[in-house]
């Protein structure tokens, strides 16, 4: 069975200041990596993913992510958050050979100060 | 392109009545998911469809829960015999098929369930 982990589920930051949200996995087969964006009274939004080729990956509103297969660790950054990406952020997982099932993680709360 | 839809938005209802929500997925897209997520949690997975067959179901989806796709467009998922731990965000998703199962899911913005 494959699971997530978000080790933050709270994490406030200055605005202008760069960030990242860490996100660990288990699975004993290979996967699909994501993470998803969910705003205040808004359905989720994929941010990214990870598929195969590069291990960075570079989504939607200047985020990226990395993906550490010997860490098994898919960590979400952005070098500089602006008040606007107050949200919710989630990591995801799907199996290569039932990818119609994504398993999330708990969730981080990404909150911006002034 | 309009989105994933759902309705209604926000159920309050009591303890032991029957309730269904509507999910109208995005035009040509064949598989359907819903998921149910509870406060501070994230999504779980209930169930998928491919067209009108629902393929996979979790083992969090109780007799009591019941989902169909009836004409392979849109879905409902009901509930019978509600109780308070079934209060969630009902959440359905939707996203056209590829070979490699790699296709984004596009979310709908939900139905919270309240139940007295």
């Amino acid at each position: 069975a494959q699971s997530v982990t978000q080790l933050d589920s709270q994490v406030p930051v200055f605005e202008e200041a760069p960030v990242e949200l860490r996100c660990n996995y288990s699975s004993s087969v290979s996967v699909y990596l994501f993470w998803y964006v969910q705003y205040p009274n808004q359905g989720l939004q994929l941010l990214l993913k990870y598929l195969s080729g590069s291990t960075l990956v570079k989504g939607i509103n200047g985020f990226e992510a990395e993906f550490n297969k010997s860490q098994t660790s898919f960590h979400l950054r952005k070098p500089s958050v602006h008040i606007s990406d107050t949200a919710e952020y989630f990591c995801a997982v799907t199996r290569y050979s039932s990818a119609s099932k994504i398993i999330f993680g708990s969730g981080t709360r990404l909150s911006i100060r002034p | 392109d309009t989105g994933v839809s759902q309705d209604p938005r926000h159920k309050i209802t009591k303890r032991g009545q029957n309730v269904t929500f509507r999910c109208d997925p995005i035009s040509e897209h064949n598989r359907l998911y819903w998921y149910r997520q509870t406060l501070g949690q994230g999504p779980e997975f209930l169930t998928y469809f491919q067209n009108e067959a629902q393929l996979e179901k979790s083992r969090l989806l109780s007799d009591r829960f019941s989902a169909e796709r009836p004409k392979g467009s849109f879905s409902t998922l009901e509930i019978q015999r509600t109780e308070q731990g079934d209060s969630a965000m009902y959440l359905c998703a939707s996203s056209p098929r590829s070979e490699r199962n790699t296709d984004t899911q596009y979310f709908g913005p939900g139905t919270r369930l309240t139940v007295l």
